[in-house]
């Protein structure tokens, strides 16, 4: 079947400008999770979504970064007035239920360069 | 400091070797642990969960100390295409999964 899917694979943008990076899970995974993979770190949470909950926040570094997740299903990751630091690969995950117990699937990822 | 720990590496190491990957975590409350592979600019996946009572999968062995708070995996006779970073994972009650930064190897010929 279909595996997670992220769009754009690239995205080149110039400091200041925002960006929109999109996220289609599995189908029927109500877990869907944002991290970020900067060169050589490790992965960093962002955000979490869970069905109809709240989502977790803990991880978003700046209030320049928000996510939406509409339907329980398509997410997307906004960074407003993107910064050079924000240069990172932006992955996208989704699980059955609580990813604490359940394999992650990733997407390929987005690469962003702020320039 | 970081909530999960592991030597960055790179392990290089010839085929057939047997490496092994360590790594700790911090929060005590975690309850479930995992090892995902990625390979070099590709998405992490999933290699195996951890069991408190060890648990096998072809020739990866993976291990729980909870009372040390570490966790390792023993890869035997290591192919080329095991060729990757390996990433240690702990769960937490609540829904966070926290990543290590990984352990890179490089299995030659």
């Amino acid at each position: 079947g279909a595996g997670v899917s992220q769009s754009p694979s690239n995205k080149v943008t110039e400091k200041g400008k925002d960006v929109e990076l999109r996220c289609d899970p599995i189908s029927g995974h109500t877990a869907l999770y944002w991290y970020r993979q900067s060169l050589g770190q490790g992965l960093e949470f962002l955000i979490y979504f869970q069905g109809n909950s709240a989502p977790d926040k803990s991880g978003l570094p700046s209030d320049r970064f928000s996510a939406e997740r509409t339907g329980g299903s398509v997410s997307t990751l906004t960074i407003q007035r993107t910064q050079q630091e924000d240069s990172a690969v932006y992955l996208c995950a989704s699980s059955l239920e609580r990813a604490s117990y359940n394999e992650q699937f990733f997407g390929p990822g987005t690469r962003l360069t702020v320039l | 400091r970081k909530e999960v720990e592991q030597d960055p590496g790179p392990f290089n190491v010839p085929e057939g070797a047997t490496v092994a990957f360590n790594c700790t975590y911090s929060n005590s409350a975690s309850q479930s642990f995992f090892w995902y592979r990625q390979d070099c600019r590709k998405e992490p996946k999933l290699l195996m969960s951890v069991y408190s009572s060890g648990n096998e999968d072809g020739r990866f062995t993976a291990q729980l100390n909870r009372a040390s708070q570490y966790i390792s995996l023993l890869t035997r006779d290591s192919k080329l295409s095991d060729s990757a970073t390996y990433l240690c994972v702990a769960a937490n009650p609540g829904y966070a999964l926290n990543f290590g930064k990984g352990t890179s190897l490089l299995v030659t010929p």
